[in-house]
């Protein structure tokens, strides 16, 4: 069974914090992995994906992997009301098709 | 590039009765899938292809059908709508097996109510 386990929330953070959002997957042949942001009622976008160990900026976002702990996390530096949505932790293996596997989501809430 | 398009946006359906989501992606994308999202829930697969004429299984597949005779389309039939099927679909697709940065991108979504 390939799980991946985000904590559901709320997750809420004063303006100009920063947001740390969590992903744990079960799978050890998992190889890429992808963080989105869905607004209600919109389709999922992507934000960034990151496939080595260590961290990855882009901008304000940072995600960082460690396959050992079977790890994946998403900062949101310096966040913004705009950022509040739930973001989605998707983990894709290839030996399964391609197949991306979905966490259930983080609901964040910016507080102006 | 329009990316994928997914029609119809919403759509009303009694029980018993049959529908066809439509889906067609520009990107020339080889790798295409049917996800369901259930409220407070995750993306939960129904059924993926890795290229013209090639389909299989999801988690959740039971209830559905699809078919892929074009790299473009690739439409879900509802046969005998059910108030379990109520849910948002979203259509994806994706470039490359094999390689790390290939990510997916998703429609805009169908919002179907079975009533």
């Amino acid at each position: 069974q390939k799980e991946v386990e985000q904590n559901s929330g709320p997750l809420s953070v004063p303006e100009g914090a920063i947001a740390s959002l969590n992903c744990t997957y079960s799978d050890r042949g998992s190889q890429s992995f992808f963080w989105y942001r869905q607004y209600s009622g919109k389709s999922p976008e992507l934000i960034m994906f990151i496939y080595s160990n260590g961290d990855k900026e882009d901008g304000r976002f940072t995600a960082q992997l460690n396959k050992a702990s079977q790890y994946v996390s998403l900062l949101i530096r310096d966040s913004q009301p705009s950022d509040s949505a739930t973001y989605l932790c998707a983990v894709n293996m290839f030996d399964t098709g391609n197949q991306f596997y979905f966490g259930t989501g983080t609901s964040l809430t910016v507080i102006p | 590039n329009a990316g994928v398009t997914q029609t119809p946006k919403f759509r009303i359906l009694k029980i018993g009765q049959s529908m066809t989501l439509q889906c067609t992606q520009d990107m020339n994308h080889n790798y295409m899938y049917w996800y369901r999202q259930d409220p407070g829930m995750g993306l939960k697969l129904i059924y993926y292809s890795v290229g013209a004429g090639i389909t299989d299984k999801g988690e959740v597949p039971n209830g559905y059908n699809v078919s892929r005779s074009t790299t473009e389309d690739f439409p879900l039939r509802l046969e005998l709508a059910a108030p379990s099927q109520t849910s948002v679909y979203f259509c994806a697709s994706s470039y490359d097996q094999g390689s790390n940065n290939s990510p997916l991108h998703f429609g805009n979504g169908t919002r179907l109510t079975v009533t």
